[in-house]
């Protein structure tokens, strides 16, 4: 089956520029969604169709999906996006949807 | 605005069935443009998706878990429901609903403030 690698964690520091990155191989033939989880929360979709940004969500945070990797950026890095971060595609090869691991992103 | 809420018991003893409501406000269950999932997270850990309901009661499950889930909707109530029988310990999570979006991909928007479900001993 279809397995989406992320990195556990990231870091940063406020005003830099995070990239999470969600792997696997040929995932740019594929259509990548994130997901942002701050702790006691429910999972928010910050990006649909690699690069699509649902209504409310900043320009700050942006998507891009090419080879073997998916791109999670968040410009311009607040305290307030510190949260876990998702991938998910559509496993065809399965017929049902999948996640990566999660990416725990750390404003320092 | 759709919203989600999930509502069950949050204690289940271990062998027994897991049973959980998702009510959909805001919208129609029977948007035939949607489908509806639910999905689970293990304390610490990432999300698993468990299974999608179409309002027509077509349903699929993930693999891992299909011998034990089913799925039910029930349109005049604006309801989907999750069943999960012979529950262990591994089964204890946050379960959440959420709607579905089909085409041209899929994804999950908005989701349920989740209900965290533990199985005892």
């Amino acid at each position: 089956s279809y397995v989406l690698t992320q990195p556990p964690s990231v870091s940063v520091a406020p005003g830099q520029t995070a990239r999470i990155t969600c792997g696997e191989n040929n995932i740019g033939d594929k259509i990548v969604q994130w997901y942002q989880q701050k702790p006691g929360q429910a999972p928010l979709l910050v990006i649909s169709f690699d690069s699509d940004r649902p209504s409310g969500i900043p320009e700050r945070i942006s998507g891009s999906n090419t080879g073997n990797t998916a791109t999670l950026t968040i410009s311009r890095v607040e305290a307030g996006d510190e949260a876990d971060y998702y991938c998910q595609v559509w496993d065809s090869s399965s017929d049902h949807p999948v996640f990566g691991g999660g990416t725990k992103l750390t404003v320092l | 605005q759709v919203q989600l809420q999930e509502s069950g018991p949050g204690l289940v003893k271990s062998s027994e069935t897991l049973s959980l409501t998702c009510t959909v406000s805001g919208g129609s269950i029977s948007d035939s443009s949607h489908s509806w999932a639910w999905i689970r997270q293990p304390t610490g850990k990432g999300l698993e998706w468990i299974g999608t309901i179409y309002y027509t009661g077509s349903a699929y499950y993930s693999p891992s878990l299909q011998s034990r889930v089913t799925m039910s909707v029930d349109t005049s109530k604006n309801q989907f429901s999750l069943r999960l029988t012979s529950v262990t310990a591994a089964d204890t999570a946050v379960y959440y609903c959420a709607r579905q979006i089909m085409t041209p991909s899929t994804w999950f928007d908005p989701w349920g403030q989740g209900i965290l479900v533990t199985v005892s001993s």
